[in-house]
C-alpha cells in the first residue's frame, strides 16, 4: 500500500491563479480530511468527507472547495489564490473514526506571491 | 478559539534526559487524545494515543499521562535521543458529532531539540 499520496510536493502560485491539490489513498478509507499547517499554529481542518459524494466544512473553509467522487480521491481546489493561503497542506484518511487514527500524506507546500 | 492548548512552544533537552510536553483542553466530550510526531518535510505520524478511561499509557520510551479532572494530558519522552528531535503535536477528538467524524483538534506544536 502506498498509503496517502499528495501531489504536487511544492507549488508557487501568483495571486488570483487557481489550482487543485491532489490526494489519493489506497486503503479503502471512507473518511478523508484536508488540513493546513501554518508555523506555530498547529493544523487546522479545512474540509472533510465521510464518504464518496459527502463533504463538509471544517474550521477554515473560506477560499477552498472540495469534491469526493470516488473513495480514493479527495482533491482540494483553490479558485482565486491569495497570499493568506500560503501554507503546507496535508491530506489525511481514516477507516473508522472510533477505532483508528488518521494517516497523513507527505504534504504540499504552497506559496502564493 | 484554540480547543487544545499546548506548551511549551519549544524545548531543548540533553541526550538521556526527560522531555515533557503538556496539553490542556476544555471540551469534556473529547474522548481520544493522540500525540503526533512530525519530522521536517514530512506529514505528522501517530506516536501514541490514550482514551480517558486510563490515566497512563506507555509505549517504549514514550508515556502519556492523562488527568481527566484537570483536563490535561502530557507526553513524557524518557532517555531522549537526538533522533527524537522533531515537532510534537497533541490532539483531541470526539465531542458531539466529532467522535463520529474523526476530526482532530490540534495543539500548536512543540519543537523538541535533543542535544547529543
Amino acid at each position: 500500500n502506498a498509503g496517502v499520496t499528495q501531489t504536487p510536493k511544492f507549488r508557487i502560485l501568483k495571486i488570483g491563479q487557481s489550482m487543485t491539490l491532489q490526494c489519493t489513498q489506497d486503503m479503502n478509507h471512507n473518511y478523508m480530511y484536508w488540513y493546513r499547517q501554518d508555523p506555530g499554529m498547529g493544523l487546522k481542518l479545512i474540509y472533510y468527507s465521510v464518504g464518496a459524494g459527502i463533504t463538509d466544512k471544517g474550521e477554515v473553509p473560506n477560499g477552498y472547495n472540495v469534491s469526493r467522487s470516488t473513495t480514493e480521491d479527495f482533491p482540494l481546489r483553490l479558485e482565486l489564490a491569495a497570499p493568506s493561503q500560503t501554507s503546507v497542506y496535508f491530506c489525511a484518511s481514516i477507516r473508522e473514526p472510533s477505532t483508528d487514527t488518521q494517516y497523513f500524506g507527505p504534504g504540499t507546500r504552497l506559496t502564493v506571491l | 478559539q484554540q480547543q487544545v492548548k499546548q506548551s511549551p512552544q519549544s524545548l531543548i533537552v540533553q541526550k538521556g534526559g526527560i522531555s515533557i510536553i503538556n496539553c490542556a483542553y476544555e471540551n469534556t466530550a473529547f474522548d481520544y487524545f493522540p500525540w503526533y510526531q512530525q519530522f521536517p518535510g514530512k506529514g505528522p505520524a501517530l506516536l501514541i494515543a490514550i482514551r480517558p478511561d486510563v490515566s497512563e499509557k506507555k509505549e517504549g520510551r514514550f508515556t502519556i499521562s492523562f488527568n481527566k479532572s484537570a483536563k490535561q494530558f502530557s507526553l513524557h519522552i524518557m532517555d531522549s535521543q537526538p533522533g527524537d528531535s522533531a515537532t510534537y503535536f497533541c490532539a483531541a477528538s470526539g465531542g458531539d458529532r466529532g467522535s463520529t467524524l474523526g476530526r482532530l483538534y490540534f495543539g500548536r506544536g512543540t519543537q523538541l531539540t535533543v542535544w547529543p
